[in-house]
């Protein structure tokens, strides 16, 4: 079946822009996770849906992010005026419940010019 | 604080060989005690895990080994092949409401044909 899928794969903005990074989960799955990894590291912590509300949001570094899920599926990180230090790879995880194995997207690398 | 230190950083194995990766960890609300693989451009994906009533659990070429007093963990990759070259990471959950994954800094393991 269809794994967690990520859009766009890559996004370059410039310093100041505004951007979006899309997650489709699996379907049924009711747990989605975003974190970010940065290179050579590995992935931190940003926010937790269980269903459509942001269960656990302690992982977002400050409120210049944002995320979203209004229907219980597809979940939007919403980072705005972007820095340099934004760039990473922004993975999204879905899990069947919460305490379940969690599948990983593929990423959405991010690059802030 | 770092709760999760991983070693070694980089790791070079011949064919045939074994693989060896520690974990140790300080958070004692960790209650689940994954490795993760991650091939370049893919997201993680869960390997191996334990949970800590038992010390060892094997699957096919792969261990685990859990030392709940030292708060310490290691996978062993035995009769590593060329395939096996990926980033390894421990992760080990949280036994929060959120059940986030904390991730090492990653063991990058090539292995020599």
């Amino acid at each position: 079946g269809a794994g967690v899928s990520q859009t766009p794969s890559n996004k370059v903005t410039e310093k100041g822009k505004y951007v979006e990074l899309r997650c489709d989960p699996i379907s049924g799955h009711t747990a989605l996770y975003w974190y970010r990894q940065s290179l050579g590291q590995g992935p931190e912590f940003l926010i937790y849906f269980q269903g459509t509300g942001a269960a656990d949001d302690s992982g977002l570094p400050n409120d210049r992010f944002f995320a979203v899920r209004p229907e219980g599926s597809v979940s939007t990180l919403k980072i705005q005026r972007t820095e340099r230090g934004d760039s990473a790879v922004y993975l999204c995880a879905s899990s069947p419940g919460t305490g379940s194995e969690q599948y990983f997207g593929p990423g959405t690398r991010l690059t802030v010019t | 604080q770092q709760q999760v230190k991983q070693s070694p950083q980089s790791l070079i194995v011949q064919k045939g060989g074994i693989s060896i990766i520690n974990c140790a960890y300080e958070n004692t609300a960790f209650d689940y005690f994954p490795w993760y693989q991650q091939f370049p451009g893919k997201g993680p994906a869960l390997l191996i895990a334990i949970r800590p009533d038992v010390s060892e659990k094997k699957e096919g070429r792969f261990t685990i080994s859990f030392n709940k007093s030292a708060k310490q963990f290691s996978l062993h990759i035995m009769d590593s092949q060329p395939g096996d070259s990926a980033t390894y990471f421990c992760a080990p959950r949280a036994s929060g409401s959120a059940r986030q994954l904390t991730f090492g800094s990653g063991t990058q393991l090539t292995v020599l044909p």
